[in-house]
C-alpha cells in the first residue's frame, strides 16, 4: 500500500470550515480512502471513509473526484477540540500505510 | 465491549532485554495489526494477521515476532530490546472486507535504556 501526501499542518479558527486535501498518487483499483484523527497519547480514531463521490456521516465529509487521486476531508465548524493529527489512508481490508498526518490547530 | 485492550500501557527495559506486549480484542475481528508510532512521525506497520495462525510483515518488522493462536489475542515479541525500539506501540484491529475501519488499542508507551 502506497503512502499519501498531505500538508504538514493547518491552523483555524473555532466556528471555521477546514478541508484538508490528501493525495494519492498510487491508489490501488480495490483501496478504499480513509481519514483517521489522532490525539496525543491515544490511538488514532476512525472519522470516515469512501471510495468515490462524497460521503458524509455526523462529523465530516469526504470528497473523492472521479480519478481518485485527491481526497478532501471537511469538518464543519470545528472547535478547540478538534485540534488534532489528521491521517488520510489508502486502505485494503484493514491493511493500511500511514504518512506523517496534517496537524490541524483550531484557535480560539 | 472493551474493544482494544493493551498491556502494559508504560514500560522500561534495559537493552538486550526481551518482553512481550499484550493486544486483545473482544469483536470477533480477523485482522490485527501492530504499529509503531515514532515522536512527530506516523504510525509505521510492524507485523499483521488475517486470522489465526496466519501473520506477515509490514514496513518494520526486524527486532519483532508474533504469533496468533486465537482470533482474540496477538502478542507482539521483541527478541532483543535496543534503544532504537523506544516508541509507542499501538495494536489495531478489522473485520478485514474492504471497507471498514480499524479500531486502536490506547497504546503501549516503551522506553528502552
Amino acid at each position: 500500500l502506497a503512502k499519501t501526501t498531505q500538508p504538514i499542518s493547518m491552523d483555524s479558527y473555532e466556528g471555521q470550515e477546514v478541508n484538508i486535501t490528501c493525495s494519492h498518487n498510487n491508489i490501488a483499483t480495490n483501496d478504499y480512502i480513509t481519514w483517521y484523527q489522532q490525539f496525543p497519547s491515544q490511538g488514532p480514531r476512525f472519522i470516515i471513509q469512501g471510495y468515490k463521490t462524497k460521503v458524509t456521516n455526523e462529523v465530516a465529509s469526504l470528497f473523492i473526484p472521479a480519478d481518485r487521486k485527491s481526497s478532501t476531508l471537511s469538518l464543519p465548524r470545528v472547535s478547540l477540540s478538534d485540534t488534532a493529527v489528521y491521517y488520510c489512508l489508502d486502505t485494503n481490508a484493514g491493511k493500511s500505510t500511514f504518512g506523517d498526518g496534517t496537524t490541524l490547530t483550531v484557535k480560539p | 465491549n472493551a474493544g482494544v485492550t493493551q498491556t502494559p500501557k508504560f514500560q522500561v527495559l534495559k537493552t538486550g532485554q526481551s518482553m512481550t506486549l499484550q493486544c486483545a480484542q473482544d469483536m470477533n475481528h480477523e485482522y490485527m495489526s501492530w504499529y509503531r508510532q515514532d515522536p512527530g512521525m506516523g504510525l509505521r506497520l510492524i507485523h499483521y494477521s488475517v486470522g489465526a495462525g496466519i501473520t506477515d510483515q509490514g514496513e518494520v518488522p526486524n527486532g519483532y515476532n508474533v504469533s496468533r493462536s486465537t482470533t482474540e489475542d496477538f502478542p507482539l515479541r521483541l527478541l532483543s530490546a535496543a534503544p532504537s525500539q523506544t516508541s509507542v506501540y499501538f495494536c489495531a484491529s478489522s473485520t478485514g472486507d474492504r471497507a471498514n475501519e480499524a479500531f486502536f488499542g490506547q497504546g503501549t508507551r516503551l522506553t528502552v535504556v
